[in-house]
């Protein structure tokens, strides 16, 4: 069935460091891929999405192509900042629903 | 884009008891959908509520133990029935979006059994 991979957590870096967190996918069809944040004691709010091969979704300063020769769907950001440390989850869209990769904590110290 | 509140925000529970979850949207909806998310892991759906007709659920979830309740296009009730410490998780409703699927997500209750 489908599922989602992501990178193992918990990331650290210093601020202004450049995060990349790996999501690959494994999907019959073509699937929208996706990435959620969850920050400490909150629900999940979508970050970016993209919906085809080469679309590259954005949102605040992250970004992730849709790579389907790789399968895959990684997340970037050129410089992070203390209030980026929350999990992020990479998914996509399933038949019917949302599959989830295991989410993978960032942590960014000052 | 749609507004979700979910009540209670979090409850501690006792074993063997049950607890309802409601989750209201501020706009009519087709379909909402009840996630799970246990300790440090990851959301597995629950069940898929649609207005008129009964909740559609995931392998390993049944609905003697999950029973959903969807009288409108804008509520939607999740109980946890006979609660165990295994049961302690962050419950999350969810509805579609412009047609997506990756939607928007209410705040989740946070449930604890003891």
């Amino acid at each position: 069935g489908d599922s989602v991979t992501q990178m193992e957590g918990p990331v650290t870096l210093s601020e202004e460091a450049f995060l990349t967190i790996n999501c690959t996918y494994t999907a019959t069809g073509y699937p929208s891929l996706f990435w959620y944040v969850q920050y400490p004691g909150e629900g999940l709010q979508l970050l970016l999405k993209a919906t085809k091969a080469d679309d590259k979704g954005s949102n605040k300063g992250f970004e992730a192509t849709y790579r389907k020769e790789t399968t895959s769907f990684h997340l970037e950001k050129g410089s992070v900042q203390v209030s980026d440390s929350a999990v992020y989850f990479c998914a996509l869209s399933g038949v019917g629903k949302l599959i989830f990769g295991q989410g993978t904590e960032l942590s960014v110290k000052p | 884009s749609a507004v979700i509140s979910q009540k209670p925000s979090r409850d501690i529970c006792q074993r063997g008891t049950s607890l309802t979850i409601q989750c209201q949207v501020d706009s009519q909806v087709t379909m909402m959908f009840w996630y799970r998310q246990q300790p440090g892991q990851s959301l597995t759906l629950i069940a898929t509520a649609n207005q008129g007709s009964e909740a559609t659920y995931e392998s390993g979830f049944v609905i003697d133990k999950f029973p959903i309740s969807r009288p409108n296009l804008t509520f939607s009730t999740l109980t946890v029935s006979n609660m165990s410490p295994e049961d302690s998780s962050i419950y999350l409703c969810s509805v579609e979006a412009a047609g997506w699927l990756a939607g928007v997500f209410g705040p989740g209750t946070r449930l604890l059994v003891l």
